[in-house]
């Protein structure tokens, strides 16, 4: 079965960086893109970008450009989300999300699997 | 702000049918497909519909999808108390070059 299993929680102070991994099983990983969207406490769903299956080609929401960086390590299946620059504004929870296409080439913007998530608190 | 419009409210009594609407332009529902994700206290999002109506295994028929114009709707019939959750549309924007949500509805079984 297919699994998103997320790293946990971080507290993290205003201006530092944060990575956050998403280990993928039970797929072929190298066969989906790969998104990841935030949830700030009581608020809705936010795209944070997409990385495709090689891990050569990543798309970013204009609200994370210059901060968000995507990687994957496909030898061991696993995503990886930096942000950097953090401020209050970016406590949310982060959750990596499987592209349900299945495709090398195309990504359908669905999500058909998601990981538990990951909080990260700023706070200084 | 969010990109696509949802109420943030909603509500039914058990067995009812109830319709979430979700509106947007041109550049998103106009011209690509929608889904839909329900979200349970606590818990991770989970695909409702995808392609506008398409159901993946394991998701009840009692859940439906539509689009229409730049406006799509997720239907329930049917409706029990675990239905109670946030539901959140979502698309592809071209104008933005991304994924884009509604603010989500939260829906009540009285």
């Amino acid at each position: 079965q297919v699994q998103l299993v997320q790293s946990g929680a971080e507290l993290k102070k205003p201006g530092a960086s944060v990575t956050v991994s998403c280990k993928a099983s039970g797929y072929t990983f190298t066969s989906h893109y790969m998104h990841w969207v935030r949830q700030a406490p009581g608020r809705g769903l936010e795209w944070v970008g997409v990385i495709n299956p090689s891990g050569g080609t990543r798309s970013y929401g204009q609200q994370f450009q210059g901060r968000v960086t995507l990687t994957r390590d496909t030898s061991t299946s696993t995503d990886y989300m930096e942000m950097s620059s953090l401020t209050s504004e970016d406590t949310a929870v982060y959750y990596c999300a499987r592209d349900g296409r299945g495709s090398s080439d195309f990504a359908d913007y669905y999500f058909d699997y998601w990981g538990q998530g990951s909080l990260v608190t700023v706070s200084s | 702000q969010s990109v696509l419009t949802q109420p943030p409210s909603a509500s039914g009594t058990p067995g009812q049918r109830v319709a979430l609407s979700c509106s947007g332009r041109n550049s998103n529902i106009g011209r690509n497909y929608v889904c839909w994700y329900q979200q349970l206290p606590g818990a991770a999002p989970k695909l409702l519909i995808y392609k506008n109506d398409q159901r993946p295994s394991g998701v009840p028929d009692r859940f439906s999808g539509s689009r229409s114009g730049t406006s799509a709707s997720l239907a329930i019939s049917g409706l029990r108390s675990d239905d109670e959750a946030y539901y959140y549309c979502a698309t592809y924007d071209d104008s933005l070059y991304g994924a884009v949500f509604g603010g989500g509805t939260k829906l009540t079984v009285l």
